[in-house]
């Protein structure tokens, strides 16, 4: 059975600090996908990682995916208040047919 | 707007009523999977459309629940019998055949009584 699993799952971050969320998960895949969501909304798509040392950036936010060491990173560069947000990472088997198993989500808020 | 939409939006139910949500995926996305979210947790998979064909469940889906996609197109989710354990939001996603990207709706809220 495919698991997913977050650390930390809550995080309280400074302005303008960089922090690094991290995913692990269980069984082989190729996949990995990265959703923010804030209260009471919906998943929003951040990155798709579709392979072994990808790496996507978009504004302050990097993703990075290891899939030989089952992980994949969330990078915070000099965080902002607007990201305060619930993060998920989530992770389908390879044959590509199958639903997403996310994680638990780390929510993070962003002090001043 | 061609997103993903559902509908309704929230819905309040006493217990042992039945219940039905409509999906509409993006046009020509042609899988469909329903997900549960309660609260601070992550989406769990329900079930899954590849046109209108049902080809995975979830053991979380108890014999109450059922899905359809009957043409292909939208999909609506039934829930029959609630209970305060259903309680949660119904999330539902589309993808194309092309790209393994799924988008997601906005959620129906379920409140059960």
């Amino acid at each position: 059975e495919l698991k997913v699993e977050q650390n930390p799952l809550f995080l309280s971050m400074q302005e303008g600090k960089n922090y690094t969320i991290y995913c692990n998960y269980s069984t082989t895949s190729d996949r990995l996908y990265w959703y923010r969501q804030d209260p009471g909304k919906s998943l929003e798509s951040l990155f798709v990682l579709l392979s072994n040392g990808a790496v996507k950036q978009e504004g302050r936010l990097m993703a990075s995916l290891d899939t030989k060491a089952r992980l994949s990173t969330l990078h915070i560069t000099a965080a902002v208040h607007d990201l305060s947000a619930t993060y998920f990472c989530a992770v389908d088997m390879t044959s590509g047919n199958t639903p997403l198993v996310f994680g638990k989500g780390t929510r993070l808020s962003v002090i001043a | 707007d061609t997103g993903v939409s559902q509908d309704p939006r929230h819905k309040i139910t006493k217990r042992g009523q039945n219940v039905t949500f409509r999906c509409d995926p993006i046009s020509e996305h042609n899988r469909l999977y329903w997900y549960r979210q309660t609260l601070g947790q992550g989406p769990e998979f329900l079930t899954y459309f590849q046109n209108e064909a049902q080809l995975e469940k979830s053991r979380l889906l108890s014999d109450r629940f059922s899905a359809e996609r009957p043409k292909g197109s939208f999909s609506t989710l039934e829930i029959q019998r609630t209970e305060q354990g259903d309680s949660a939001m119904y999330l539902c996603a589309s993808r194309s055949g092309l790209t393994y990207e799924q988008y997601f709706g906005p959620g129906t809220r379920l409140t059960v009584t």
